[in-house]
């Protein structure tokens, strides 16, 4: 399982746009890049995920170069309530498989 | 309604009893999770469970045991082994597919003391 390394934390501005890179450096050709989103006390919840260029969905954007050895989640126009954790998850589709979260980034958005 | 269901939110046990905490999922998922949280970590992987009757141990499974016998639901077991057992627990449930994404419970808050 690829181990994922990201910044333990970032600070950011209501309105801002917000890049949280992960590394991935021994990512397998099957694995796939999942990112959660984490508030206190409650249970991750999944964002988007990718395998290789760019995803968009209605939350988020995640940009992955061609030797996808890390990838970028990008959310646009933070607001106070994306204050929360993010995880990026690194592993191969289909049930099952041992599924291993690192310590993630504490993203704190402020007025 | 579609979900995982965790019981009970908040749990109590002195120190040396086993507590069992709930975990069901009707989202018809075949792999169903558990995780550790600690305050301020992140999750880290208890014990896992591919098909029913069949399940694996995670990065930290010493002290505890679990169940599959239904698809359903899978149990988690915290037992007078385990060193230090308040946490915060989250059970997560994945179907089969191209979709990697899990879904997590609401949590259960265990304190020992």
């Amino acid at each position: 399982l690829a181990k994922t390394t990201q910044p333990i934390s970032m600070d950011s501005y209501e309105g801002q746009e917000v890049n949280i890179t992960c590394s991935h450096n021994n990512i397998a050709t099957n694995d796939y890049i999942t990112w959660y989103q984490q508030f206190p006390s409650q249970g991750p919840r999944f964002i988007i995920q990718g395998y290789k260029t760019k995803v968009t969905n209605e939350v988020a954007s995640l940009f992955i170069p061609a030797d996808r050895k890390s990838s970028t989640l990008s959310l646009p126009r933070v607001s106070l309530s994306d204050t929360a954790v993010y995880y990026c998850l690194v592993a191969t589709t289909g049930g099952g498989n041992k599924l291993t979260f690192g310590t993630g980034t504490q993203l704190k958005v402020e007025l | 309604d579609g979900g995982i269901t965790q019981s009970p939110k908040y749990l109590f046990r002195k120190e040396g009893q086993n507590v069992t905490l709930s975990c069901e999922q009707n989202l018809n998922h075949d792999a169903m999770y558990w995780y550790r949280q600690d305050p301020g970590q992140g999750l880290r992987l208890i014990y896992y469970s591919q098909i029913v009757n069949d399940f694996q141990k995670g990065d930290i499974a010493e002290g505890y045991s679990v169940s599959r016998e239904k698809k359903e639901s899978f149990p988690l077991t915290v037992t007078s082994a385990q060193k230090n057992p308040t946490a915060f627990y989250l059970c997560a449930s994945r179907g089969t597919g191209a979709s990697y994404e899990q879904y997590f419970g609401p949590g259960t808050r265990l304190t020992v003391t």
